[in-house]
């Protein structure tokens, strides 16, 4: 069964340094997406990145970077100079690939807190 | 702004009744996906349309039912509701179907039945 542990319920980060966020995945897909979303205090859900099983490389969006490790199944979102705008939860997510219809599965959340 | 929109925003409403959660997808995008977040369940999977067609079914009890309109915008239905049902529900859509499309989520609609 697929599966996405996040086991960091809250995380505390120094404004401007760097935060790693953990996530490990199951499944028995040959080909998946992950996903990070972020969700502030206002409850909107925002995509931040996505990485691809296939892909060799590791994905950056701007401050955010995926920490793709494909034999250890993690894929952990590196947020680099974090700012106060930052504290929200993220949340983890897996989806299969391919052209059907797939269940999207999210991890249960890690809170940020950027401390001034 | 996702460019989803939903309605409303917020519906308070009591044990055994019926609600309908509207949706409108970005424009373009051809499936709309359903999620319930509570606080004991987390993020839930209900439901994926594309083009006007069920395409995955997630952990979505019988009392809910959704469709997705020639428009392309979906509505989902809550009956029968229960305390339990209280809970955000965000609707996502994305261009096409498959599993790397991105989903982009709307504001979510707070249901609270009391």
């Amino acid at each position: 069964a697929q599966k996405i542990t996040q086991t960091q319920p809250g995380m505390f980060v120094q404004e401007k340094e760097a935060v790693t966020l953990d996530c490990t995945y199951d499944t028995s897909d040959q080909s998946y997406g992950l996903f990070w979303y972020k969700q502030p205090s206002s409850g909107e859900m925002i995509f931040l990145i996505y990485q691809g099983s296939y892909d060799e490389q590791n994905a950056t969006e701007g401050r955010y970077s995926l920490n793709f490790q494909k034999a250890r199944k993690s894929a952990n979102l590196v947020i680099s100079a974090s700012q106060l705008g930052d504290s929200a939860m993220y949340f983890c997510a897996m989806r299969p690939l391919g052209t059907g219809g797939f269940k999207t599965i999210f991890g249960a959340g890690t809170r940020l807190f950027v401390k001034a | 702004d996702s460019g989803v929109t939903q309605t409303p925003k917020h519906l308070i409403t009591a044990t055994g009744q019926r609600v309908t959660l509207r949706c409108s997808p970005r424009s373009g995008d051809l499936s709309v996906y359903w999620y319930q977040q509570s606080l004991d369940q987390g993020l839930q999977f209900l439901i994926q349309y594309y083009n006007g067609e069920e395409r995955a079914k997630g952990n979505i009890l019988e009392r809910f039912s959704a469709q997705q309109f020639p428009d392309l915008h979906s509505e989902l239905n809550l009956s029968s509701l229960e305390l339990g049902d209280s809970a955000l529900y965000f609707c996502a859509s994305s261009t096409l179907a498959g599993g790397e499309d991105t989903q982009y989520f709307g504001p979510g609609t707070r249901l609270t039945v009391l």
